[in-house]
């Protein structure tokens, strides 16, 4: 079966770090970009960041840029993201999804979701 | 605020038809596909349309969409109350080298 499975949300105070996992099954994980969609509470969904198969390119949104870092290891089937000096406005549920083209929005695959809330 | 600009709702009647806009710019709409994903509640986006108007299999043919320079419409045909769900679109943005997606709309089924 195709799957995506996030995890490693959680409480986390303002200013603090936070790493997601996203673990791939059931398809060649290497051939794939992956990225990132979050969405807060009540509201819609927002790119995170995007990473192509062998890592050669990885782009932010302008909301995370320079505070979070998406990487993968195709070894492992994994794609992961840290989340440093976190807010509040990062509070949403993190989303992992597969790329099925490339530079479109075709996003085929998602995983369940990771929470994340940041508050004091 | 998002790039692209979708109402915040809609609704329908079951067997009625109904359709959800979604305007954009030339940066994002001008030369790309539009993509729509439905989100039924307490889950996670599922794929709906792709390159405008393809069905990923498995999506029923009551779902359509179609794109026309900057504007694309989703149309639901045949209404069913599982259609309740939350509707987005989205678009690969040029300048922003990655996707943006619209702020959704709620579809009620009365």
């Amino acid at each position: 079966e195709v799957q995506l499975v996030e995890s490693g949300g959680g409480l986390v105070k303002p200013g603090g770090s936070l790493r997601l996992s996203c673990a791939a099954s059931g398809f060649t994980f290497s051939r794939y970009a992956m990225i990132w969609v979050r969405q807060a509470p009540g509201k819609g969904l927002e790119w995170v960041s995007s990473i192509s198969s062998n890592s050669a390119y990885i782009y932010y949104a302008a909301s995370v840029k320079g505070r979070f870092t998406n990487s993968r290891d195709n070894a492992k089937n994994s794609m992961y993201l840290q989340m440093n000096s976190l807010r509040a406005d990062d509070t949403a549920v993190y989303y992992c999804a597969r790329d099925g083209v490339g530079a479109t929005a075709l996003f085929d695959i998602w995983g369940q979701g990771t929470m994340v809330t940041v508050s004091s | 605020q998002s790039v692209l600009t979708q109402p915040p709702s809609a609704s329908g009647t079951p067997g009625q038809r109904v359709t959800i806009s979604c305007s954009g710019s030339s940066s994002s709409f001008g030369s790309n596909y539009v993509y729509w994903y439905q989100q039924l509640p307490g889950t996670a986006p599922k794929l709906l349309i792709y390159r405008n108007n393809q069905r990923p299999s498995g999506v029923p043919d009551r779902f359509s969409g179609s794109k026309s320079g900057t504007s694309a419409s989703l149309a639901i045909s045949g209404l069913r109350s599982e259609d309740e769900a939350d509707y987005y679109c989205a678009a690969w943005d040029d300048s922003l080298s990655g996707p943006v997606f619209g702020g959704g709309t709620k579809l009620t089924v009365l």
